[in-house]
């Protein structure tokens, strides 16, 4: 098993540009969750997804939209980048709720210039 | 608003000894406590948890205490070792609902031989 896989690791984005977030797993779960952490923050909530079809805002959704077409992807899409969302972007996933251990991938590191 | 605080930025504890990490939460709906550890270039990876009927959970060299009247949990590393070397991250929700959990700003624990 791969686990959490997350693409790229590293991209530099222009001010206003859009870009897409990929985050596949292949452990079946059916909760997916995507997080930020900026430098010595913790890691904040954007968007997560209990299955297929089904997604709701987390702690900081703004300038950012998700999809849930199959139980393995969950993409981050942000649109119109600012330099706000330089970050390091986190996907995790889970079997259920918040008791259910969240796995999460590598990581993509976000620098909007 | 931070609710769940980490006031240590960083410790460092001899190889051997006992490491503890505190972390201070200001929500007293917070009914479930997990901490997780994270090395460079990776995502965080689940440690331990504790629900608030209990006081305390212990897995192996891992102990974490949780006092609810202080509203107060910490993590005690017994002995320390140099793969502990990494950030911790304590986090709490308040039920099952998966937008509800958020992370403290991680402690860095450095284990010196």
């Amino acid at each position: 098993n791969a686990g959490v896989t997350q693409t790229p690791k590293f991209h530099i984005l222009k001010i206003g540009q859009s870009m897409t977030l990929q985050c596949t797993q292949d452990m079946n779960h059916n909760y997916m969750y995507w997080y930020r952490q900026d430098p010595g923050m913790g890691l904040k909530l954007i968007y997560y997804s209990v299955g297929a079809g089904i997604t709701d805002k987390g702690e900081v959704p703004n300038g950012y939209n998700v999809s849930r077409s199959t139980t393995e992807d969950f993409p981050l899409r942000l649109e119109l980048a600012a330099p706000s969302q330089t970050s390091v972007y986190f996907c995790a996933s889970s079997n259920g709720g918040i008791q259910e251990t969240q796995y999460f991938g590598p990581g993509t590191r976000l620098l909007v210039l | 608003d931070q609710q769940v605080k980490q006031n240590s930025p960083s410790l460092s504890v001899q190889e051997g000894r006992i490491s503890i990490l505190n972390c201070d939460y200001t929500n007293s709906m917070f009914d479930y406590f997990l901490w997780y550890k994270k090395y460079p270039a990776e995502g965080p990876t689940f440690l331990i948890s504790i629900s608030s009927i209990k006081d305390k959970n212990e897995d192996g060299r891992f102990t974490v205490f949780l006092n609810k009247s202080a509203k107060h949990l910490s993590l005690h590393i017994v002995p320390s070792q140099p793969g502990d070397s990494a950030v911790y991250f304590c986090a709490a929700s308040a039920g099952s609902s998966a937008s509800k959990i958020i992370f403290g700003s991680g402690t860095r624990l450095s284990i010196r031989p």
